[in-house]
């Protein structure tokens, strides 16, 4: 089956610096890339949507300055923590689909906890 | 927003007994999707249900779109141990929303 990997799984960084984390769509073409947080004991959040060679659209409340996010490839997302802080500290997680109307064939990344110290 | 009530949140069960659980929304879905989530993971899709009515298995799991497209209901028989994790229901429109999720734990 299609699969996304997503690096790193696990990543500590101090407080004001700024992390990035992969997703690669292996065996297929990911033309939209959801990107989810999820918090300890929560449901997943989406964050924005990214479809490839466009701009991302984030979901209100969600600061597109501090989450970057980009798709510059068919086989590659990447979303970037900017200034991170304590409160960002949460699981990410990449959902990679072949188009945006077909989502329901889209696949989950392993996920990327973040720890902000 | 869109909301989905899941429940219940967690069940403690002994390993062969069937589980049942389910979403509810005040929303009308055009698709439920059923996800099984291990600790430090991504989710991983288990069924999707695509019409009003509609009732699917996969292998012990069985799950049902409701006729209203406002809920759907997962079943797990005979349950095992690698069954333990969290499952989440997530309803579709345009957007995906996730409901919030059962954790199922086997009693030894």
């Amino acid at each position: 089956g299609a699969v996304v990997s997503q690096h790193p799984s696990w990543v500590i960084c101090k407080s004001g610096t700024s992390v990035k984390i992969e997703c690669r769509s292996l065996d297929f073409q990911a033309t939209t890339m959801f990107w989810y947080r999820q918090f300890p004991k929560q449901s997943l959040m989406l964050m924005a949507t990214s479809n490839e060679g466009s701009k991302a659209t984030y979901e209100q409340g969600v600061e597109k300055d501090k989450f970057l996010i980009n798709h510059a490839s068919l086989t590659l997302s990447t979303l970037t923590v900017t200034s991170a802080h304590p409160e960002d500290s949460s699981f990410y997680i990449c959902r990679g689909g072949r188009s945006p109307a077909l989502n329901t064939e889209a696949f989950f990344g392993q996920g990327t906890r973040l720890t902000v110290v | 927003g869109q909301q989905l009530n899941q429940s219940p949140q967690s069940m403690f069960i002994q390993e062969g007994e069937d589980v049942s659980m389910n979403c509810t929304s005040s929303s009308i879905f055009n698709t439920w999707l059923w996800y099984k989530q291990d600790p430090g993971e991504g989710p991983v899709l288990l069924i999707a249900l695509y019409k009003a009515g509609e009732l699917t298995s996969n292998g012990r799991l069985t799950a049902q779109f409701g006729i209203t497209r406002k809920d759907s209901f997962l079943n797990i028989s005979a349950s095992i141990p690698s069954d333990v994790g969290i499952y989440f229901c997530a309803g579709q429109v345009k957007k995906l929303t996730f409901g919030t999720g059962t954790r199922l734990t086997i009693i030894p």
